[in-house]
């Protein structure tokens, strides 16, 4: 019974390379999370979405950023043109179709590193 | 939106002591309070939850208590021992609508126990 993937563990990009952060949800869950976490900080909502859908996306930033979670596949975080200040660990976590109220279960995150 | 502190920032205590980390949110419509525990390098794990109906909950050396009508819940983690060293999170489940929301996280308690 598999936990949350997420791949790569570790990404080291150059600034205005494009970064791909990958999420597989744990078995019979639908709801996908990204969080990110910068050093000896929290950890900051970025994105939900369930199978083809994009449920919320407030915290994400307008330009650069994008995610999806197709009907196959897991779910992709990118990054375009990055820079150093997207140095940090992302999050992704999955929860069962219901959703409400229902517990968040982590990957062990990707980390990026821009040069 | 909601909103979650969280104190302190950092804990020392002796093994054997108690630990105590406290959480206030803002959100008077969330109903569910879960607490991760973050080790170095590994994502966050989920060790205890309680929901809006109940005032405490207990699993072994850690309980959780809520007062909803003071909107703060706490963490307390007795019998301490070194391997509880780690970073605590609480967060609160904000709504935004039917029964969607997400989870908005505390900036976490690193939390040191001396052998």
């Amino acid at each position: 019974n598999a936990g949350v993937m997420q791949n790569p563990r570790h990404l080291v990009r150059r600034r205005g390379q494009e970064a791909r952060l990958r999420c597989s949800p744990m078995k019979g869950h639908s709801h996908v999370y990204w969080y990110r976490q910068l050093p000896e900080e929290g950890l900051k909502f970025m994105v939900y979405l369930q199978k083809e859908n994009i449920i919320d996306e407030s915290g994400m930033p307008k330009e650069r950023f994008s995610a999806e979670f197709p009907k196959e596949g897991p779910s992709i975080l990118r990054i375009q043109q990055v820079v150093r200040g997207d140095s940090a660990a992302y999050f992704c976590a999955s929860s069962p179709p219901a959703g409400y109220n229902s517990p968040l279960h982590f990957g062990n995150g990707t980390r990026l590193t821009v040069t | 939106g909601e909103n979650v502190e969280q104190h302190p920032s950092t804990l020392s205590v002796q093994e054997g002591d108690s630990a105590v980390i406290k959480c206030t949110y803002s959100d008077s419509a969330s109903n569910y309070f879960p607490w991760y525990k973050q080790e170095l390098g590994k994502g966050p794990q989920l060790i205890i939850d309680i929901r809006s109906n109940v005032g405490e909950k207990k699993d072994q050396r850690i309980a959780v208590t809520l007062n909803k009508t003071a909107k703060h819940f706490s963490l307390h983690i007795t019998e301490t021992q070194p391997e509880d060293s780690a970073v605590y999170f609480c967060a609160a489940y904000s709504y935004y609508g039917g029964s969607q929301g997400n989870l908005i996280f505390g900036k976490g308690t690193k939390l040191s126990v001396k052998p």
